[in-house]
């Protein structure tokens, strides 16, 4: 059973678009919920994290924006760029237990 | 900046034969995490240590075992490896008391054959 639930599977969007990927969760204990960015062969790299005393947050092009009532984040990569494509994967990790449940991944393309 | 260190890159292993990875987490980190990462997937926690001890426990096969080093340094041994364990073996680590962030290493892909 998938903890983190990831959408959609794979995306493509235009240069300069919005991709926005979200991810759903059951488990209320989870609390840090960062994005990773994993290019072909690489290790995960972070981009953002976000805890749930906060609704959204914003790095450069990168947003999380946070539904702790509906259990739900998402991200969105403003004015995308073709050096964006890659997978990306939502996480979440409980305090105590530190590892992170990772969400199944979206593949994401940007179009030049 | 340092960056988790891990080795080797790749390993090509026949069925039955025994591998040892490695991970040298970024200096200072005291916690170090193992996931595996099959084609098309997404990571899936195997194993964790904290200073030394092991802190939490995934889906890890009981063909696997791991341990920290004094000086945090982690090997993760898989003995009668099987075809299904052909993936990616992703270390990560982090100060634990100071931060949720897990920093993850290159990877290494084992291909068992």
């Amino acid at each position: 059973q998938q903890q983190v639930k990831q959408s959609p599977q794979s995306l493509i969007v235009q240069k300069g678009g919005i991709s926005i990927i979200n991810c759903a969760y059951e488990n209320t204990a989870f609390d840090y919920f960062p994005w990773y960015q994993q290019f072909p062969g690489k290790g995960p790299a972070l981009l953002i994290a976000i805890r749930p005393d906060v609704s959204e947050k914003k790095e450069g092009r990168f947003t999380i924006s946070f539904n702790k009532s509906a259990k739900q984040f998402s991200l969105h990569i403003m004015d995308s760029q073709p050096g964006d494509s890659a997978t990306y994967f939502c996480a979440a990790s409980t305090s105590g237990t530190y590892k992170y449940i990772f969400g199944t991944g979206t593949r994401l393309k940007v179009l030049a | 900046a340092a960056g988790v260190i891990q080795s080797p890159r790749h390993l090509i292993k026949e069925k039955r034969e025994t591998a040892t990875l490695k991970c040298y987490p970024i200096p200072r980190h005291d916690t170090v995490y193992w996931y595996q990462q099959g084609p098309g997937q997404d990571p899936q926690f195997l194993i964790s240590f904290y200073e030394k001890m092991q802190s939490d426990k995934g889906s890890i096969p009981d063909r696997f075992s791991a341990q920290q080093f004094s000086d945090y340094h982690s090997e993760l041994n898989m003995s009668s490896l099987e075809l299904g364990d052909s993936a990616l073996y992703f270390c990560a680590s982090t100060i634990l008391r100071d931060t949720d962030t897990q920093y993850f290493g290159p990877g290494t892909r084992l291909t068992v054959l």
